[in-house]
C-alpha cells in the first residue's frame, strides 16, 4: 500500500528554535499533501494544504509566516515552524494523495514537537 | 448542521460483541468515504474506503453507505481489545473539493 514517511518523529528543542518537518511519499506521486495538527484529546485540525509547485493553502487562523510549508518536488512536503514557542508543542501529521484526488489519504507517522 | 458528524463517545462494548460506528455528512454531493483508526498517541491509519451504496466488507470490517440519507457506517464483527482507539470518518466533500473528517468515536472494547 501507499508509504508516507515523515521525519523526526519527535523534537524537543529550547522556544525561539526554528523546526523543520518532512513528509515524503515514498511508493507514489503526490501532487497535494496536508498539514495536521493535533493537542492532545482532541481531533485532527487541518492546518493547510500544500500542492506542488505553488503556494500552500491555509486553513483560517493558521499564521502562514510562522508555519513556512514548500513543497518543491511531486513527493515531498516540508513544514517548518519558526520561532517556536510552547504554545506550538503539539503532533504535528502530514498525508499525502495521489495524483487521482479521490483517492484515500495516507497518513506519515506524526512528529511530537516539544518546546521547552 | 457539521460537515461531518460523529457521536464523539467513548462506546464501550463487550469482547466478540459487533460494535457499530455512525457517521452523518452534510453535502449530499459527496462521493468518497473513509474510515480511519488511531490509538492515543499515534497517527491515523486507513481501514476502509467505500465510494457506491451499500456494503463493502474486509474481513471484520464492513462499511455501509447510504447516500440518500447522508449515512456512512462501520462495524467491527468479534470487537477485540486491540480494536479499541478513536475511529475516524473523512468524506471527500464534492462542493469544495476537500475531505473532511468527523471528531471522531472512541471505542472500548471491555474484555
Amino acid at each position: 500500500g501507499a508509504v508516507v514517511s515523515q521525519h523526526p518523529s519527535r523534537v524537543i528543542c529550547k522556544s525561539g528554535t526554528s523546526v523543520k518537518i518532512e513528509c515524503r511519499s515514498l511508493d507514489f506521486q503526490a501532487t497535494t499533501m496536508f498539514w495536521y495538527r493535533q493537542f492532545p484529546k482532541q481531533s485532527l485540525m487541518l492546518m493547510a494544504t500544500s500542492n506542488e509547485g505553488s503556494k500552500a493553502t491555509y486553513e483560517q487562523g493558521v499564521e502562514k509566516d510562522k508555519f513556512l510549508i514548500n513543497h518543491a518536488s511531486l513527493t515531498l512536503s516540508t513544514l517548518t515552524v519558526t520561532s517556536a514557542h510552547p504554545e506550538d508543542s503539539s503532533f504535528y501529521i502530514c498525508s499525502a494523495i495521489p495524483t487521482d484526488n479521490y483517492q484515500p489519504q495516507h497518513f506519515g507517522d506524526g512528529t511530537r514537537l516539544s518546546i521547552l | 448542521q457539521k460537515e461531518v458528524e460523529q457521536n464523539s463517545g467513548p462506546l464501550s462494548v463487550p469482547e466478540g460483541a459487533i460494535a457499530s460506528l455512525n457517521c452523518t455528512y452534510s453535502d449530499r454531493g459527496s462521493q468518497s468515504f473513509f474510515w480511519y483508526r488511531q490509538y492515543s498517541g499515534k497517527s491515523p491509519e486507513l481501514i476502509m474506503s467505500i465510494y457506491s451504496n451499500g456494503d463493502k466488507e474486509d474481513g471484520r470490517f464492513t462499511a455501509q453507505l447510504n447516500k440518500a440519507s447522508q449515512y456512512v457506517s462501520l462495524l467491527i464483527r468479534d470487537s477485540q481489545p486491540s480494536d479499541s482507539a478513536t475511529y475516524l470518518c473523512a468524506v471527500h466533500m464534492n462542493r469544495d473539493d476537500k475531505i473532511i473528517f468527523g471528531k471522531g468515536t472512541r471505542l472500548h472494547i471491555l474484555p
